[in-house]
Order: C-alpha cells, then sequence, then structure tokens
C-alpha cells in the first residue's frame, strides 16, 4: 500500500466548476500535510499547508481529518489557469528525520 | 525569492556512463534533497543532506551516491547508469531545522535524464 494515495485523475472539468481532491495517508503518526502544485514539466510549488481546523486562501480549500487519515483540497469557480497536478504531500519521522511524502498526483484539466 | 538551479535541463547518456547532477540553492539554506519523479509513483527521495559533507540516505539510494562539499551545492552522482535510472530528477532545499512543523521546500526545475 502507498504511504499517501490519491486519485490519478484526470479531473475535466468546465470554467466556474468546483472540484475537490482527495488523500489517504497511511502513517496515523505524521505531522504535517501540504498541497503542492506541479505545472506540465515543471517543478512542484507549495500552494497551501493543511491545518487541523481547516484552512482557506482565496478559492482554495483545505482540509484535515486526523481519524480518517484523510485530506481534501477544494478549489472553487475554477480557472483555466488552475490546470495542473496537484500533489498530497505529508511530512512524517521516518528513519530519525522528518520526510516529505508525495503522492503521485491528480491531474486536473480546466476547459473552457 | 528563493532560486534553486540545476546544472542541465535534458540529459541523455549510455549505459555504464557516470553521470553528475549538480544543484545549486542560493538562500543559505541548510537542507538539501535529491528527488526522482516516475508517472504514477510520484517523488521519491534518493538522498538528503542537512550539512555539509553530511548525507543520510532516502527511500531509493541504490545505485547512486551525493556529495555536499560547500553549503549552497548538492551532487548527485550516479556511479554507472543504467536505463531503469531514466528519470526525472528533482532537488530541493529548505531553510533551518526540518524539525519545523511547516517547513517547506524549494525545488529546481528538474532534470530529465535518458539512459540509452
Amino acid at each position: 500500500r502507498k504511504e499517501v494515495e490519491q486519485d490519478p485523475g484526470p479531473f475535466n472539468v468546465p470554467e466556474g466548476a468546483t472540484v475537490a481532491f482527495n488523500c489517504t495517508y497511511s502513517n496515523s503518526a505524521s505531522q504535517s500535510f501540504f498541497w503542492y502544485r506541479q505545472d506540465c514539466r515543471k517543478e512542484p510549488k507549495l500552494l497551501m499547508s493543511v491545518y487541523s481546523s481547516g484552512n482557506e486562501d482565496g478559492r482554495f480549500t483545505a482540509q484535515l481529518n486526523r481519524a480518517s487519515q484523510y485530506i481534501s483540497l477544494l478549489i472553487r469557480d475554477s480557472k483555466l489557469s488552475d490546470s495542473a497536478t496537484y500533489l498530497c504531500v505529508v511530512k512524517t519521522f521516518s528513519g530519525g528525520y522528518n520526510k516529505l511524502i508525495f503522492g503521485a498526483g491528480t491531474r486536473l484539466a480546466v476547459h473552457p | 525569492d528563493v532560486k534553486v538551479t540545476q546544472s542541465s535541463r535534458y540529459l541523455v547518456k549510455r549505459t555504464g556512463e557516470k553521470v553528475f547532477l549538480e544543484c545549486v540553492q542560493d538562500m543559505d539554506h541548510e537542507n538539501m534533497f535529491w528527488y526522482r519523479q516516475d508517472p504514477g509513483l510520484g517523488l521519491r527521495l534518493i538522498y538528503f543532506s542537512y550539512d555539509v559533507k553530511m548525507k543520510e540516505k532516502g527511500d531509493i539510494p541504490e545505485g547512486y551516491s551525493v556529495s555536499r562539499e560547500k553549503k549552497e551545492r548538492f551532487s548527485l552522482i550516479l556511479e554507472s547508469a543504467s536505463t531503469n535510472q531514466t528519470s526525472m530528477y528533482l532537488c530541493a532545499s529548505s531553510l533551518g531545522s526540518f524539525q519545523a512543523i511547516q517547513e517547506t521546500q524549494y525545488f529546481g526545475p528538474g532534470t530529465r535524464l535518458l539512459v540509452l
């Protein structure tokens, strides 16, 4: 079983749609959680951290459910520029160090 | 702005060649990382370093080695390239103690390596 699992998609949505991505993680001792965005043939960049109480940044809302080991990202009013791959990332203590564990990503394609 | 640069965007090598991938960051970050990214597998950690001349194995170190002689530079070495090392290689850096809960990583643009 992968440590971080995501639906690979692709999610094809029209502009203005609301879309939600889900992610599950296997290590219950994981400490912190992030969503990164990766454009085609580019490097990953931090989109937002995910806090226990849930947090919002403009059109993006991230939620964490520690009991279910589940993270979500909601994008409202999708724009063409939101087309990218969204990586769910979990920070876990392993082998004496903190490490980032990356999901394989969910691809989003927003069309006119 | 944090800047992480990698020596090549695209590289083609032959099986058995020794390959050097270089990464430089300009923000005085303590921590540096090498990942490879393959379709369906996500990013996997090869090696990381928390200080000059210090290195730690990640999840898939076999067939790789690293060097960190200066704080700003972290090199990944493929001692004898093989076709299963064809991949996208990403370098990253982060500031300060990686024990900080919300510490983030900044990535370079990546090197696409093809081993024939």
